[in-house]
């Protein structure tokens, strides 16, 4: 069971980026996924959700509007595009799911992503 | 939103010590109540979910308790490896919100 980021980079404000996280070893149609992103030597701050089908998502107030979450079954992959980016965005971003026992959001985070590394700087 | 306390937001420690971090929800989240640890350049790690289960694989000296706004997350005996930082995060209701972490360090 494993998820992997890509797609960070250097990108200036008012810029856009687009994140994507593979899933393998399990069938990732079943499974929400999420976005959580770190700012340097800061806390965990939760981005983005969305359903297996993409039924129910949902934003934080920081990125609605700016940020949107979308998913592709068939590449067993999920995508977080970034607009409007601002120097707060930098960070660490991850992609993280519930994947073993239980298949719902109240039961936390088990499986993440090595993260993937955005800097919004001029 | 539900905003998430965390205190102390350090604590030094040595191995063998009881440590206990606590973690208050502005409004009742039942029991939906996570920890993490995570490690510099690290990805988090899953501790305990549901507030008091205990995720597969993690040790049996940390342990989780509480219900609706009050939380707390217990190291029995703190070992080397445990020298991290740790996270609650509340599982009731979107937005889903973190604590704003404990540093646990050596004293």
């Amino acid at each position: 069971v494993q998820l992997v980021e890509s797609g960070g980079g250097l990108v200036q404000p008012g810029g856009s980026l687009s994140l994507s996280c593979e899933g393998s070893g399990f069938t990732f149609r079943n499974y929400e996924m999420n976005w959580v992103r770190q700012a340097p030597g800061k806390g965990l701050e939760w981005v983005a959700y969305i359903t297996g089908r993409s039924g129910s998502i949902y934003y934080a107030d920081s990125v609605r509007g700016r940020f949107s979450i979308s998913r592709d079954n068939a590449k067993n992959s999920v995508y977080l595009q970034m607009n409007s980016l601002r120097v707060e965005d930098t960070g660490v971003y991850y992609c993280a799911s519930r994947i073993n026992d239980f298949n719902y959001y109240n039961y936390g985070m088990d499986v993440w992503g090595q993260g993937t590394t955005v800097t919004v700087s001029s | 939103d539900i905003q998430m306390t965390q205190s102390p937001s350090s604590v030094s420690a040595s191995v063998g010590d009881r440590v206990t971090i606590t973690c208050r929800a502005s409004q009742d989240i039942s029991d939906w109540l996570g920890w993490y640890q995570q490690k510099p350049g690290k990805a988090p790690k899953l501790l305990i979910y549901a507030a008091s289960s205990l995720q597969s694989g993690v040790p049996s000296r940390f342990s989780g308790s509480g219900s609706g706004t009050d939380f707390s997350l217990t190291i029995s005996s703190l070992q080397p490896e445990d020298f991290a930082t740790y996270y609650c995060q509340q599982a009731n209701s979107f937005p889903l919100t973190f604590g704003g972490g404990t540093k646990v360090d050596m004293k």
